[in-house]
Order: structure tokens, then sequence, then C-alpha cells
């Protein structure tokens, strides 16, 4: 079974800072099905990146993800208010694994 | 536009069962397949299961299988997750959400059921 881990548990930043956020597969998968989801206190995740890099409709340019084999990132380029909140990245091969998430917090 | 409505928040006793519905609209009901997924308190996602609306298939995560159970009704829209024996550890907030783009992510979500196992 594939795990996910991602780093840094938490990231502390300020409004305009650059985000850069790690998710790392336990082993090689293909970067079609990883995705990346944005949740905020008491919403249902919302879908960000898919296939790795491919932003899903509505999402402001500023985000982007990257990667592939074991190694992947979502990256923030310059933070805005609303985008404080938890990033899950996920796998959506046979086991549809998630990682553990990202915390983005204003620092 | 594309909606999962999902049925309201319950309280149930361990050892007991819970049935959570999600009613989809704004988009052809077989064509997708749904997946469940849950989240405790503070904890991070947990894939539970997905189910093919068209058919009745299904695929469980080992950890719940014999214990889950996700249904459809193409007359209504509205697919169903069933957990039975129900633990504290069971208490979370379970989404539905819909496979999409190709079969590649989860790209509309319900807005969630809290189910809480007390005595």
């Amino acid at each position: 079974e594939i795990v996910l881990t991602q780093s840094p548990g938490t990231l502390s930043l300020s409004p305009g800072e650059r985000a850069t956020l790690s998710c790392r597969a336990s082993q090689s998968v293909t970067s079609s099905y990883l995705g990346w989801y944005q949740q905020k206190p008491g919403q249902p995740p919302k879908l960000l990146i898919y296939g790795a890099s491919s932003r899903a409709t509505g999402v402001p340019d500023r985000f982007s993800g990257s990667g592939s084999g074991t190694d992947f990132t979502l990256t923030i380029s310059r933070l805005e208010p609303e985008d404080f909140a938890v990033y899950h990245c996920q796998y959506h091969g046979t086991s549809y694994t998630f990682g553990g998430g990202t915390k983005v917090e204003m620092k | 536009q594309v909606q999962l409505v999902q049925s309201g928040a319950e309280v149930q006793k361990p050892g007991a069962s819970v049935k959570v519905s999600c009613k989809a609209s704004g988009y052809t009901f077989s064509t997708y397949y749904i997946h469940w997924v849950r989240q405790a308190p503070g904890r991070g996602l947990e894939w539970m299961g997905i189910i093919n609306p068209s058919g009745g298939s299904t695929s469980y995560t080992h950890k719940l299988q014999g214990r889950v159970t996700m249904t459809s009704d193409a007359s209504t829209s509205t697919l169903y997750m069933e957990l039975s024996h129900l633990r504290s550890e069971d208490t979370a907030v379970y989404y539905c959400a819909r496979d999409g783009y190709l079969s590649t992510a989860l790209d509309f979500w319900g807005q969630g059921t809290l189910v809480t196992v007390s005595s």
C-alpha cells in the first residue's frame, strides 16, 4: 500500500510570501493520479490540482503543482489571506491514499 | 451545477449502525463513480470506499471490510453509506465525493455528515 508523507506539518508564513508544500510517496506513483486539496475549517476539501500539475476549474494561477515519481510539490506563489488552510495530497490510484496534511497558518 | 447534498448529523450508540445519504444533482448520475471519505476530529482524510452507481459494484478499504456497505438508488439519484458495529473511533465527519477529471481526482464533495458514537 502506498503511503503519502506530507511536510512540514505546519508552515507559518505571512501574506505575500511563497509557500512550498511537499508530498512524498513510499514508492513511485503515476503523476496522473496525484492531486492536492485545500480544506478550510468546517468545510469539505476542495480540489486544487489534479494530475500533479493541472489546476482544477476556477483555481487561481498562484497555485501550482509539480513533481514526479515519489516527490511532489504544491507551491503558492504569493499567499493571500484566504489561502491559510490545510492542504492534503492524494494518490487517486487503487488505494486512494491521502497524506496527513500540511497546515498553512498566518505568522 | 453539480451538487452532492448529504443527510444531517447523527448520534449513535456503540454497536449500532448508521446510514448516511448523499443526493446527487446537476450531472448524469450513472456516469460518475462516488467515493466515501471520513475525517475524525482534528485528523486527516481517510478513504473508505468507492461505488459505481451504474450497477452498484463497490470496493472498500480493508480496514472497514465487513462493516461498511455502499449502495445507490438511481430512481432518486441518491447514494448511501451504512456503517455497522459502530465504535467510538468511528466518530467523524463523513463525506461523499465525485470521481472526476477522467477518474484522476475528487472534483465535487458533499457538505459532510457528522456521526458521533457515544454511549
